[in-house]
């Protein structure tokens, strides 16, 4: 089956500075790749999310990066702000629906 | 729309108890599913749906039953509760040909 690595485990950054979360897969039929944030106590929630014809998808402060060659995707949030603090998760799908998750970043965005 | 609805919010069950977590949508989406939380390990599939009659198991399906007898409710059985079931457990649903997972509120579960 599918396996996402998601690295760093935490990120600390100065409030306006950059932050990236990478992730990696294991199955080349994977075809979809979102981000979701979830804050203490809440449910998840799709922020961006990125097809595997696309390389590049931008959101405002957020964008994600895909290399289907390397299998590998990641998230950049840009001038950080204090409520970017967040659990942040990407995750692989192939077929439809069963989307597996990688381990989540926790984000602390310092004011 | 009340969208992804789940209960109970929180539950305290004793080992070897049985339970049953609730979940409906009032989308008509086909796909549902349930997801476990546990502390640094992300969210798993335990089980899935893509459709009403038709389940499947996901990464972590052991102790846990599932079934679909329509399109909008998707309940998650205990049959015999363990300490390693104390976890967040979200369903998550979705329409046919669509990307986005819309999940539930959470059901928070301890075993003791």
């Amino acid at each position: 089956g599918e396996n996402v690595e998601q690295h760093p485990s935490t990120l600390s950054v100065q409030e306006g500075d950059s932050a990236v979360i990478k992730c990696t897969y294991s199955d080349s039929a994977s075809n979809y790749f979102p981000w979701y944030k979830q804050e203490l106590g809440k449910r998840p929630q799709l922020i961006i999310d990125i097809r595997s014809n696309v390389g590049e998808k931008k959101d405002q402060r957020i964008a994600v990066t895909l290399n289907k060659t390397a299998k590998h995707f990641s998230l950049h949030i840009t001038e950080t702000q204090p409520e970017d603090s967040a659990v942040y998760f990407c995750a692989a799908r192939a077929n439809a629906g069963k989307s597996t998750f990688g381990d989540g970043t926790t984000l602390t965005v310092k004011p | 729309n009340a969208g992804v609805t789940q209960t109970p919010k929180f539950q305290v069950l004793k080992t070897g108890q049985s339970m049953t977590l609730q979940c409906a949508q009032d989308m008509n989406h086909e796909y549902m599913s349930w997801y476990r939380q546990d502390p640094g390990m992300g969210l798993r599939l335990i089980h899935y749906s893509v459709g009403a009659g038709i389940t499947d198991q996901g990464e972590v399906p052991n102790g846990y039953n599932v079934s679909r007898s329509t399109t909008e409710d998707f309940p998650l059985r205990l049959l015999s509760a363990a300490p390693s079931q104390t976890s967040v457990y979200f369903c998550a649903s979705m329409a046919a040909g669509a990307n986005v997972l819309t999940f539930g509120a959470g059901s928070r579960l301890t075993v003791l």
